[in-house]
């Protein structure tokens, strides 16, 4: 079976700093996306690792352990527009095949 | 900026009817993807293509549901016939595959699809 869990929701406050937490347990694994939501919007993407480690993108970062099946997304000098659904994402096999599985997305607001 | 264009944005259909939807992907991405979201459920995958190619569409109700890529500029997805539990956003993706780690796939604005 393949089972990709996140937080449902979080809060955090205005500048401060925000961890949220993947897990995943699929058939195959090519790749971990994180997506941004806003409600009423379409996801746009943030970051994608395919190899242990950290990816730093301005006040972003992500974070895979493929041994252990884990990943995270990091927020930092968090904003009020940072409010929004973060969505996890398994791409599951290379090659030929190669479907993207999401998991249920974890609400994040962002108090002043 | 280059986009994925899906229409139509809104759909209000009776129970019964047949439902089209459709996508453009972003020229030169050679692989497109078809979701649901609902609250309860998330992002479910529908279907998705490779080379126009229909790789996986285990996520759909067959009986119903149906997507074809008749060309590279065009996707389709259809419901026919339509009930209220197919009340969702249905938003398509596209990409390279192998995938370009620095833009992933990007997603279309949606189609909101009511069915009374």
């Amino acid at each position: 079976g393949q089972n990709i869990d996140q937080p449902t929701e979080m809060t955090a406050t205005e500048g401060a700093i925000v961890q949220i937490n993947c897990t995943y347990q699929t058939s195959g694994f090519n790749g971990l996306f994180w997506y941004q939501q806003h409600a009423g919007e379409a996801p746009t993407f943030l970051s994608y690792n395919v190899l242990d480690g950290l990816e730093e993108k301005g006040r972003f970062s992500s974070f895979l352990s493929r041994s252990k099946g884990y990943s995270y997304l990091l927020l930092k000098e968090l904003q009020m527009k940072d409010s929004a659904s973060y969505l996890c994402a398994v791409l599951n096999y290379g090659g030929s095949q190669g479907n993207l599985i999401f998991g249920k997305g974890t609400k994040l607001s962002v108090k002043p | 900026d280059a986009r994925v264009t899906q229409t139509p944005r809104h759909k209000v259909t009776e129970m019964g009817q047949e439902v089209t939807m459709r996508c453009q992907p972003i020229l030169g991405h050679n692989t497109v993807f078809w979701y649901r979201q609902t609250m309860m459920q998330g992002l479910e995958l529908l279907a998705y293509f490779r080379n126009r190619a229909p790789l996986d569409d285990s996520g759909m109700p067959k009986d119903r549901f149906s997507a074809e890529m008749p060309d590279a500029t065009l996707a389709t997805l259809k419901i026919q016939p339509s009930e209220p539990r197919d009340s969702a956003v249905y938003f398509c993706a596209s990409g390279l595959s192998p995938v370009d780690g620095r833009g992933g796939y990007t997603f279309g604005s949606g189609t909101r699809l009511t069915v009374v």
